[in-house]
């Protein structure tokens, strides 16, 4: 039972685009929504969050999106850069999680062409 | 300020033999998690820890695997008697807390290679 589901598994983006990518999930209980970009052979590297209590959160060149009643966010990167080119992978934790762990969708590779 | 300190980076083991993988969380940070990725696939969450407690192994196969994380030292995934399918990368987590902001930071990882 996959709980976050990115159904993309690559994009390809010209350089100064935007980049969207989606990412869906079934758990009503998810309250704390995260993005992680990977490059190979590194770990996840945190990019930007957003609680449920909010639909919107920017930071720069990202902004992250999320529609509740969908069930549904999503990561602009805008305009898109070669070095953007990674793993991008959502996360969701639930208030009711002792630990707060995080579930993971299975990714979308970003290809981000000069 | 370092970040989190996985190591080995990279482990090679023979079938039957034991695998420890080592984790040093952010400075002031005193959760630790451990996730595993398969190869194409999402980070999957194993076990999270508070120095010398096991809070959540809920993710963590309930045989060869085992967690540590000591009141000094690193926390310690250790897999006994490994087998070819335990080969994946092992990513550690910290965080300052449990509660409020969650956001977790992740280490290098380890990769894992059986024979």
């Amino acid at each position: 039972d996959q709980q976050v589901k990115q159904n993309s598994p690559s994009l390809s983006v010209q350089e100064g685009r935007i980049s969207i990518l989606n990412c869906d999930y079934t758990n009503s209980m998810f309250d704390y929504f995260l993005w992680y970009k990977k490059y190979p052979a590194e770990g996840p590297t945190f990019l930007i969050s957003i609680s449920s209590i909010k639909d919107k959160n920017e930071d720069g060149r990202f902004t992250v999106f999320l529609n509740k009643s969908a069930k549904h966010l999503s990561l602009h990167i805008v305009p898109s850069q070669p070095g953007d080119s990674a793993v991008y992978f959502c996360a969701a934790s639930a208030i009711s999680n002792a630990g707060n762990m995080l579930t993971f969708g299975g990714g979308t590779r970003l290809m981000v062409k000069p | 300020n370092a970040g989190v300190m996985q190591n080995p980076r990279h482990l090679v083991r023979r079938r039957g033999q034991e695998a420890r993988l080592r984790c040093s969380p952010m400075k002031g940070h005193s959760h630790v998690y451990w996730y595993r990725q398969l190869p194409e696939e999402g980070l999957k969450f194993m076990v999270y820890l508070q120095k010398e407690n096991i809070i959540d192994e809920s993710g963590m196969p309930k045989e060869r695997f085992s967690a540590e994380f000591p009141k000094e030292g690193p926390s310690i995934l250790r897999i006994q008697q490994v087998v070819r399918g335990d080969s994946a990368a092992y990513f550690c987590a910290s965080s300052p807390s449990a509660g409020g902001k969650k956001t977790q930071y992740f280490g290098p990882g380890t990769r894992l290679l059986v024979l």
